[in-house]
């Protein structure tokens, strides 16, 4: 199975501030990665899909980037609805893996 | 509004069976494969199984391959995972997903307990 390992676990961070979560692969998955943003008590949401490509109907302040076994997330200008815990997730084979989150707190 | 409601779990025994539901909506769901996901109290999100457009394909993951079965009805717009021979370990929160290989949407989850 691929293991996808996030980084950091947890981070905090002010509203406006420019943030990154970087998610690692065991091996080689090109760009399929993708992006999911989970509030308390709510379904995750799918935010970048294919490493770079954004979902429609998310804000653009959110970007994807990387390929090969390194990927980031970026949310240029944190705004309070963001405060949320992000996962990425592989999808060049099954098991389908997702990395372990990163909490993001105010 | 495009959209997924899961149902049918509940408190199993070791050993027991259960079905879960998912009824789709807003989407046309004949065109697309579909998902079930998992997360156990305190884990991380598991994938489950997956379903091609048509029910002619199916994959799971090894923690479940022979126990659970995974199942469409494009008549009724509905998919099923139907779980035998669960074990404590099975319990979770289960969610369906629409695919093809990135997760969306996702429903709200149905609780799945597997106690004596």
């Amino acid at each position: 199975d691929i293991q996808m390992t996030q980084s950091p676990s947890s981070l905090s961070a002010s509203v406006g501030d420019r943030v990154t979560i970087t998610c690692r692969a065991s091996q080689s998955i090109s760009s399929y990665l993708n992006w999911y943003q989970r509030k308390p008590g709510k379904a995750p949401k799918v935010l970048i899909y294919a490493a770079s490509s954004l979902q429609s109907g998310v804000p653009s302040r959110f970007s994807g980037s990387g390929s090969g076994t390194d990927f980031t997330l970026t949310i240029s200008s944190l705004q309070p609805e963001d405060f949320a815990t992000y996962y990425c997730q592989q999808s060049y084979s099954t098991p389908y893996t997702f990395g372990q989150g990163t909490k993001l707190e105010i | 509004e495009v959209q997924v409601v899961e149902s049918g779990g509940g408190l199993v025994q070791p050993g027991g069976s259960l079905r879960l539901s998912c009824a789709a909506s807003g989407f046309s769901f004949s065109s697309y494969w579909m998902h079930w996901v998992r997360q156990a109290p305190g884990k991380g999100l598991v994938w489950v199984s997956r379903i091609n457009s048509d029910g002619s394909s199916t994959t799971y993951a090894d923690s479940v391959k022979g126990r659970f079965t995974i199942s469409r009805d494009n008549a009724k717009n509905t998919l099923y995972l139907q779980m035998n021979s669960l074990r404590a370990e099975d319990t979770a929160v289960y969610y369906c997903a629409r695919g093809p290989t990135w997760f969306d949407p996702w429903g709200q989850g149905t609780l799945v307990t597997v106690s004596s």
